[in-house]
């Protein structure tokens, strides 16, 4: 089993661009988040899918959208990429075995630059 | 909305000497996970506590939940180089997890 992976793993964006990450997990699972990772900041979420067909916000939606296109597969999509998205962003996954047992998968990652 | 805070944010040791980390937060938890993200890598899940006062131990990592469920520590004896990175703790709610900033470790032979 692959986990979770993204595509790409690098990009560099001039400012206004628009991109899409892609993310995908083999483990059958039902929830698929997006996190930001700034220095010294820890991870931020900034979307996340709680099951298939459903999206909520999380702590830092802005300049964000987001597709479950499937069970397997969450994209998140940068319309206008401004400087401030600088960032290394993650993709996650987890199953709810139980209310409160919730332990999340990650990604590699993908490093993005906005110049 | 819901915070948790983690000291310290960065520690260097020597090999040998012992390390914790500390997380608090501002609202009671339903559960508190740990994770450790080496240099470059990716978050990797440690452990979780769901009960009030639990303590489970890792090898040389042992982990505690507050009587009050808002904070949690996580302690390594006789740290080794292998031990280098990033540990985070992230409180749990049903859906979703709130990071700490984490505390980087460096461990100096």
């Amino acid at each position: 089993n692959a986990g979770v992976t993204q595509t790409p793993k690098f990009q560099v964006l001039k400012t206004g661009q628009s991109m899409t990450l892609q993310c995908a997990q083999d483990m059958n699972h039902n929830s698929m988040y997006w996190y930001r990772q700034d220095p010294g900041m820890g991870l931020r979420l900034i979307y996340y899918s709680a099951s298939e067909g459903t999206t909520d916000k999380g702590e830092v939606p802005n300049g964000y959208n987001v597709s479950r296109l499937n069970k397997r597969e969450f994209s998140l999509r940068l319309e206008s990429a401004a400087p401030s998205q600088t960032s290394v962003y993650f993709c996650a996954s987890s199953e709810l075995r139980t209310e409160t047992y919730n332990e999340q998968f990650f990604g590699p990652g993908t490093r993005l630059t906005v110049l | 909305g819901q915070q948790v805070m983690q000291i310290p944010q960065y520690q260097h040791v020597q090999e040998g000497e012992d390390f914790t980390t500390y997380c608090n937060s501002s609202t009671t938890l339903s559960n508190i996970q740990w994770y450790k993200q080496r240099p470059g890598g990716h978050p990797v899940f440690l452990i979780q506590l769901v009960k009030s006062g639990e303590v489970k131990k890792q090898k040389r990592l042992t982990f505690q939940f507050g009587e009050a469920k808002k904070n949690s520590s996580l302690h390594i004896t006789a740290t080794q180089t292998t031990d280098v990175g990033t540990y985070f703790c992230a409180g749990g709610g049903y859906n979703k997890l709130i990071f700490g900033a984490g505390t980087r470790l460096a461990v100096h032979p």
